[in-house]
Parts: structure tokens; sequence; C-alpha cells
């Protein structure tokens, strides 16, 4: 298996600009995750999905942020209107189950001018 | 919040055992010890996790304490390529809030040096 395909690797874009992450979680699994990294805060979980419904969006910074998984195979997470402040590695990740060890992407590095 | 403690770096000579040490004191009977790397620009990298008896699998061993509060993920023969950032996580393996337990704290920086 490929892995997490996370696209794209890196996006430049400019402030107040629609962005939107893609994430391929690796094939049979059930449960999804999405994760902000900055140095300031280190990692931090936004969302998962489980048989792709939102299970827990408590960590979505504001309502500018928005994921969707519409089939086992995809999901977005969109940021709109972007803000510098938003600019950070993006993860996002995969497990079996909810319960079992997840997988991660090599993340979509963000910045935003 | 995390729930685990762990030193904010470690040095270890290539060759060597790197044994990187974790405090989990609040951890709950249903919550396991889980233990991730992240080398530098890269994802999270699963390496292993337990319960309470001690595991193996071909890139770590996990030792966990009789009372749970901590733990050790041993790296048997460190090399150049395990410099990274390797972070202790509980997590409860049962029940619905999956989500909410699977919170990565500032890890340990691990340097092996030449």
């Amino acid at each position: 298996d490929a892995g997490v395909i996370q696209s794209p690797r890196h996006e430049v874009t400019e402030m107040g600009q629609e962005v939107t992450l893609r994430c391929k979680p690796i094939s049979g699994h059930n449960s999804l995750f999405w994760y902000r990294q900055t140095m300031m805060r280190g990692l931090e979980l936004l969302i998962y999905f489980n048989n792709n419904v939102p299970i827990d969006d408590s960590g979505m910074p504001e309502d500018r942020f928005s994921a969707k998984m519409p089939n086992a195979s995809f999901s977005t997470l969109k940021i709109q209107p972007s803000e510098p402040r938003d600019s950070a590695v993006y993860f996002c990740a995969s497990s079996l189950q909810a319960n079992t060890e997840a997988f991660f992407g090599q993340g979509t590095r963000l910045t935003v001018v | 919040d995390a729930k685990t403690t762990q030193p904010p770096s470690m040095d270890c000579a290539e060759g060597r055992a790197a044994n990187l040490p974790c405090n989990h004191s609040t951890i709950s009977g249903n919550e396991y010890v889980y233990w991730y790397r992240q080398i530098h620009s890269q994802g999270p990298q699963y390496i292993i996790h337990g319960l309470k008896n001690n595991e193996t699998n071909e890139m770590a061993s996990l030792i966990i304490t009789e009372d749970r509060k901590s733990s050790t993920l041993i790296l048997p023969h460190a090399t150049l390529r395990d410099t990274a950032v390797y972070y202790c996580i509980v997590r409860v393996a049962m029940g619905y809030n999956y989500g909410q337990n699977f919170v990565f704290g500032p890890g340990t920086r691990l340097s092996v040096l030449p």
C-alpha cells in the first residue's frame, strides 16, 4: 500500500484565498484524522472521522475551517478565508479502527502570505 | 493536555541502546501506551504500543512498569537515522471518544551521535 497520500505537499497562497487540502487514507481504514503542526503549538488534533462521519471537531480552530469525508477513500480540509496564522504543516492520518494505531501522511506545508 | 511527561532532549552514541523514558502516572486501566517518532519534515511514524506487558517488534522494545505509571522505549542499536522527536501517548482503547485521547505532547528530541 502506498500509505496515506496527501496533496499538495506544499501550498503558498495569499491571505483571504480559499485553500483545500486533500487526503487519501489507506485502503480499508475506517478512521481518519486531521492534525496541524506548528513550532509554537506542536501537533494538534483538528478533527477525526469514523466510517466517514465526523466524530469530534472540537479541535477545529474556528468557522473558517471545515472538513469533509464524502467517501471512505477521500477527505478534504478547507480554510476559507485563509490567514497568515494558518501557516503550518497539516497532517492526515488513518487507522484501521478508531482504537488502533494511526499511520500518517507526509503532510502539506501551507504558507499564507 | 498530554497525559505524559518526557525529557525534552537526549543524546545517544551510535550503536548503543537508546532508552527513552515516559511518565504517565495518571494512566487509567483501559489506556494503552503508544510511541511514535517524527523525523525532520516527515509525518509521525508509529513505533509500538502496549497495555501492561512488555512488547517487542522489529523497531523497538517497550518496557512498562508493573504499576503502569511509567514506561521506557528501547532502541537496541541506535543509528544516525534514529535521530528524531519521540512521542509517548496514552490512549483509551475502548469506548467512542478516541480522538481526544490521541494527544501529542512536546516529546523527546533524540540525537544519535557518531
